[in-house]
């Protein structure tokens, strides 16, 4: 089975510009995760996903990031305008459908990462 | 509120030295722990979890964790430690939100295995 994947890889652009980052989920994955890790800062929680719908956004930075999962398959993560501070690898992760699984935990299988550099 | 910490940014070890990486953990409530690797140039991957059951938990690739409820600790163990095993761990508690799965990560430890 395919993995999470995730594009681009590294993106370089200047304080003002736009990025956008994609994920692919693992294919009938409905809980799609956004984490971002600032350099030698733990991983923290951005939003998740249950299919299209936002079921938690309380670790957005701010409004000028926007998340989207338009027919609950991938997600896209637009920062605009970029600054400084939004420098970082920016994970995203995905699990089966459903909430706690008979374990009481699905584990969550990340992506190799973007990594986010602002100039 | 959940939260983990891992005290060490950087663990050295001999190959073939066994190895901790430590991680404590602040829940309320049973907690479900995870470790994660994260090799160069690739996803965070998944090595373990605690749930439930036995204290100590067995890994990926000889990995194991033992599960300490007095200390709130669930330190990552290796009887023997390869240089392949160089990379970032980072330990993890699950937090409920909404009745789904959240992670809350700590700041990762790099471990690096010289020969």
């Amino acid at each position: 089975e395919a993995g999470v994947t995730q594009f681009p890889s590294h993106s370089v652009i200047e304080k003002g510009q736009t990025v956008t980052l994609r994920c692919d989920p693992i294919s009938g994955h409905d809980n799609l995760y956004w984490y971002r890790r600032v350099m030698g800062k733990e991983i923290k929680f951005l939003l998740h996903f249950v299919k299209e719908s936002k079921q938690d956004e309380s670790g957005m930075p701010n409004n000028r990031f926007l998340a989207e999962r338009t027919g609950g398959t991938y997600s896209t993560l637009k920062v605009q305008p970029a600054e400084l501070e939004d420098s970082g690898v920016y994970f995203c992760a995905s699990s089966p459908p459903g909430q706690l699984s008979s374990s009481g935990a699905n584990v969550l299988t990340f992506g190799a990462g973007s990594r986010l550099t602002v100039l | 509120a959940q939260s983990v910490a891992q005290p060490e940014d950087q663990v050295n070890v001999a190959e073939g030295n066994p190895l901790t990486v430590k991680c404590t953990y602040s829940v309320s409530g049973n907690p479900y722990l995870f470790w994660y690797v994260q090799y160069p140039n690739r996803g965070l991957q998944f090595l373990l979890k605690y749930i439930t059951g036995d204290n100590l938990v067995k890994g990926s690739y000889g990995f194991e964790a033992e599960f300490n409820k007095s200390q709130t600790s669930f330190h990552l163990k290796k009887p023997s430690a390869l240089v392949s095993d160089s990379a970032l761990y980072f330990c993890a508690v699950r937090r409920l939100s909404g009745g789904y799965n959240k992670l809350i990560f700590g700041a990762g430890t790099r471990l690096a295995v010289h020969p």
